[in-house]
């Protein structure tokens, strides 16, 4: 199993729409990252964070540490948001490359 | 936006080719990371590094090697590709952890072994 769990795995919204996605973790973190993946396959990185909740624009990530579970919104969803949605934890115990794991992703479609 | 810059961006080549695929970053960042990921599937690690002549191997073998001689270059090697190297590979880079671990990812290269 593993340590990230995304849902939905895909979802398919009208332009317009409140968007969330959620990131499920079973480890102790120091960090939550929420990445965006284009088709392109270039990475992008949206928010980083251990507590609380960050706003940027149209996002919004939110984190609670006590039930290992973040979300990212997005209000007035647009086409230009279709993408991959990726969720990653910096792991306490540390390991390899500061112990980062990767959810599989959300893949996002955003219609007209 | 991110200065960090990976070439080529697309590789087609035969089996038992070398390839180098480049990675370059002018933010300074002591650590950077190679990433393996297949279509529809989550990043996984293949090499990372903290410093100059620092390089471990990740969480998921590979036949690929790397170097990091300079603090702003850290090149992946496969020394005879076959057709299992087919993927895409990410580099990153991170200034360190806590509020410096933002991570910045280059565009990709997206490896096809024949």
């Amino acid at each position: 199993k593993n340590e990230v769990e995304q849902s939905p795995q895909n979802l398919t919204a009208q332009e317009g729409e409140f968007i969330t996605i959620n990131c499920s973790y079973s480890v102790g973190i120091s960090a939550l990252h929420w990445l965006q993946q284009h088709p392109g396959g270039g990475i992008v990185s949206l928010f980083m964070l251990s507590s609380g909740k960050k706003k940027h624009g149209r996002l919004i990530a939110t984190i609670n540490i006590q039930e290992k579970h973040s979300s990212l919104h997005i209000t007035a969803s647009h086409p230009r948001d279709s993408a991959v949605y990726i969720c990653a934890v910096r792991s306490l115990r540390g390991g390899g490359a500061d112990g980062l794991t990767f959810g599989k992703g959300t893949h996002l479609i955003i219609q007209p | 936006e991110a200065d960090i810059y990976q070439t080529p961006r697309y590789l087609v080549i035969g089996t038992g080719k070398k390839i180098t695929l480049e990675c370059s970053q002018t933010m300074g960042h002591d650590k950077m990371y190679w990433y393996q990921q297949d279509p529809g599937m989550e990043l996984h690690l293949i090499h990372y590094s903290y410093g100059v002549n620092s390089t471990e191997k990740g969480d998921l073998s590979s036949e690929s090697t790397v170097s990091r001689i300079r603090t702003e270059h850290f090149p992946l090697t496969l020394e005879s590709a076959r057709p299992s190297h087919t993927s895409q590979y990410l580099c990153a880079s991170s200034a360190g952890t806590g509020v410096a671990g933002e991570l910045f990812f280059g565009e990709g290269s997206r490896l096809t072994v024949l």
